[in-house]
């Protein structure tokens, strides 16, 4: 069966440091890769996402990049962590191929503290 | 962009219907409507998702109107761990997510 995971759970950093979320996927192959964050009290907005290793979109111009080094592993970063950058961070996976009918699949998230 | 329309929030007692509904008025004709929910501090939950014909599973029901232009979730028997944000999207290939309806589940 497929399985996603996300580390860390919790996360507090200074502001100006920088930021790595990991995210990887067992069980399949070629999957769809999303990241995702929640702002306190709001809905999640799509950050990134990948169709396959390098290949990155991005739907918001922010402090984050992405990057896909390999199939099943998709990573968020910055190089210097602003305040407004505090959030719930999810990742997401779905089949590659996914016709509309297919749904994504999401980890159990990183909450992200820039003090 | 979310491209649906859900009230804020809602109360149900529990072990009564709730019924979460959902406008979605320019819905294309090969657009599904999907249904998740997040509890508190967790990922997404997907519950069911449907074209045009009503749906059922083991979680809930799905009645979408025959114009599709608006949809209800149904959890049949609410309980209170079914306290949680519900999200209805409409999916075109990106999955956009509105804010949802915080539905609590009352003793």
């Amino acid at each position: 069966s497929q399985t996603i995971h996300q580390w860390p759970a919790t996360l507090v950093q200074p502001v100006g440091s920088p930021l790595s979320l990991e995210c990887t996927v067992e069980g399949t192959s070629n999957p769809n890769l999303y990241w995702y964050r929640q702002a306190a009290g709001r809905g999640l907005q799509l950050l990134f996402y990948s169709v396959g290793i390098g290949q990155i979109s991005s739907e918001v111009p922010q402090n984050l990049s992405a990057s896909r080094p390999q199939d099943r592993q998709f990573i968020l970063s910055s190089k210097k962590l602003l305040l407004s950058d505090s959030g719930f961070y999810l990742c997401a996976w779905s089949v590659r191929t996914a016709p509309p009918n297919y749904g994504y699949t999401f980890g159990s998230g990183t909450r992200l503290t820039v003090v | 962009d979310a491209k649906t329309t859900q009230p804020p929030s809602m109360d149900c007692a529990e072990g009564r219907a709730a019924n979460l509904p959902c406008n979605h008025s320019t819905i294309s004709g090969n657009e599904y409507v999907y249904w998740y929910r997040q509890i508190h501090s967790q990922g997404p939950q997907y519950i069911i998702h449907g074209l045009k014909n009503n749906e059922t599973n083991e979680m809930a029901s799905l009645i979408i109107t025959e114009d599709r232009k608006s949809s209800t979730l149904i959890l049949p028997h609410a309980t209170l761990r079914d306290t949680a944000v519900y999200y209805c999207i409409v999916r075109v290939f990106q999955f956009y997510f509105g804010t949802g309806t915080s539905l609590t589940v009352i003793p």
